[in-house]
């Protein structure tokens, strides 16, 4: 089955400064690339993603690369503000399965 | 608003005391999931349904089950529920059955064993 690495697992910067979460996968097969937020105690909410045949998106603040090739894909937070501290999980998708990373904990210091 | 929504939010039950978790969608979606996210892990697939059928995965234990008895609703079972089972349960649906589509969480429901 698919497998997900998510790196790193904690990540602190200062408040505008850019952050970046790197993950890999395993099944050449995945099509569909999702990132979820997650605030302590509420539902994961969908932030961005990015489908098989788009090596790049990008929305406002945040931007996604996928590289096929090398089975990696990257979320990018530039000018980061205090309420993007939140736990992000990056995603891999084969039809209807959704394969999860371990998680980054970002923490945004004022 | 077209939503995903779970009852109850917060849940406790005794070890070994059979509990149902419910969740119920507006969005007239296909496919419905069951995550548990256990604290500061990611969510794990228990099962899904795409319509009617019925998708477990591999390592599910025998002590969970699910119902969906309509488009609309899904129920989880917990026959036995030990202190492992203690987790957040989350409910998601998505449109498309070739997969590719976001999914879309409920609230969660917390279980608390006692």
């Amino acid at each position: 089955g698919e497998n997900v690495e998510q790196h790193p697992s904690t990540l602190s910067v200062q408040e505008g400064d850019s952050a970046v979460i790197k993950c890999t996968y395993s099944d050449s097969a995945s099509n569909y690339f999702p990132w979820y937020k997650q605030e302590l105690g509420k539902r994961p909410q969908l932030i961005i993603d990015i489908r098989s045949n788009v090596g790049e998106k990008k929305d406002q603040r945040i931007a996604v690369t996928l590289n096929k090739t090398a089975k990696h894909f990257s979320l990018h937070i530039t000018e980061t503000q205090p309420e993007d501290s939140a736990v992000y999980f990056c995603a891999a998708s084969r039809g209807n399965m959704l394969t999860f990373g371990g998680g980054t904990r970002l923490m945004v210091k004022p | 608003d077209a939503m995903v929504i779970q009852n109850p939010r917060y849940q406790v039950t005794q070890f070994g005391k059979p509990v149902t978790l419910s969740c119920s969608q507006t969005l007239n979606h296909n496919v419905m999931y069951w995550y548990q996210q256990k604290s500061s892990q990611a969510p794990k697939l228990l099962f899904h349904y795409y319509d009617k059928d019925f998708n477990n995965e591999a390592d599910t234990p025998d002590n969970f089950q699910s119902r969906r008895p309509n488009t609309s609703f899904c129920f989880l079972d917990i026959r036995s529920p030990g202190l492992g089972d203690a987790a957040m349960y989350l409910c998601a649906t998505s449109r498309d059955p070739g997969g590719a589509d976001e999914q879309y969480f409920g609230p969660g429901t917390r279980l608390t064993v006692t």
